[in-house]
């Protein structure tokens, strides 16, 4: 099983709609767990931490769910600038190793 | 931008051949990971530096192996190249020590073809 799965999607949404990106992970120790973004091409940025308590940054809303083993990323008002991949990240119960799932393709369509 | 850097940019090598890239941390920061990303892939992680000792390994044959320096700069050394190793390399900085410490960030990578 990986350690971390996500659906590839493609996610194709009009803009000024949410949409919801979830990622299951494997390893109940996991610690950490980050969103990141990939333009094409380009080297992946984080997004943002995903904390316990679920945390907010503009239109990103980041939660997780412990007990289910996900996390999950809300992107209210979408921007045609949002279109990209997304990574969902999770650490090692060492936390010196790193997973990415595959990513999740979003297209923001005009 | 993140102030990591990568060099080369890009690389074509032949099968058998070695190859090294190199990255330059984040003013600050004093780990290093390397990843390897395969087209329509997630970035695989293949290990940690950290005061240049290796802190942690993926599932990654011996023949890829690393160092850093004490400026914190690291380098990644790939021996008896395959085709299947032909990827973007990417390096992530961070800095050890509290919860900020796992947050990575990323050079621009290094896209190596191996013919």
């Amino acid at each position: 099983r990986k350690e971390v799965e996500q659906d590839p999607g493609p996610f194709n949404v009009p803009e000024g709609a949410t949409v919801a990106f979830n990622c299951t992970y494997s390893n109940s120790a996991s610690q950490s767990f980050f969103w990141y973004r990939q333009d094409c091409r380009k080297e992946p940025k984080l997004l943002m931490s995903v904390y316990s308590s679920g945390n907010e940054d503009g239109r990103f809303t980041a939660q997780l769910n412990r007990a289910s083993q996900y996390i999950s990323l809300l992107i209210r008002d979408s921007k045609l600038s949002d279109s990209a991949t997304y990574l969902c990240v999770v650490n090692s119960a060492s936390g010196n190793q790193f997973y990415f799932g595959t990513g999740t393709s979003l297209t923001v369509i005009p | 931008e993140t102030g990591v850097t990568q060099s080369p940019t890009h690389l074509i090598k032949t099968r058998g051949q070695q190859v090294t890239l190199r990255c330059s941390s984040q003013s600050g920061h004093n780990t290093v990971s390397w990843y390897q990303q395969a087209l329509g892939q997630g970035p695989q992680f293949i290990f940690q530096y950290y005061r240049e000792e290796e802190n942690g390994r993926g599932n990654f044959p011996p023949r890829f192996s690393g160092l850093q320096f004490p400026n914190y700069s690291s380098e990644l050394n790939v021996n008896a190249l395959e085709l299947d190793d032909s990827a973007l390399y990417l390096c992530a900085s961070s800095l050890a020590g509290g919860r900020a410490s796992y947050e990575q960030y990323f050079g621009p990578g290094t896209r190596l073809t191996v013919t």
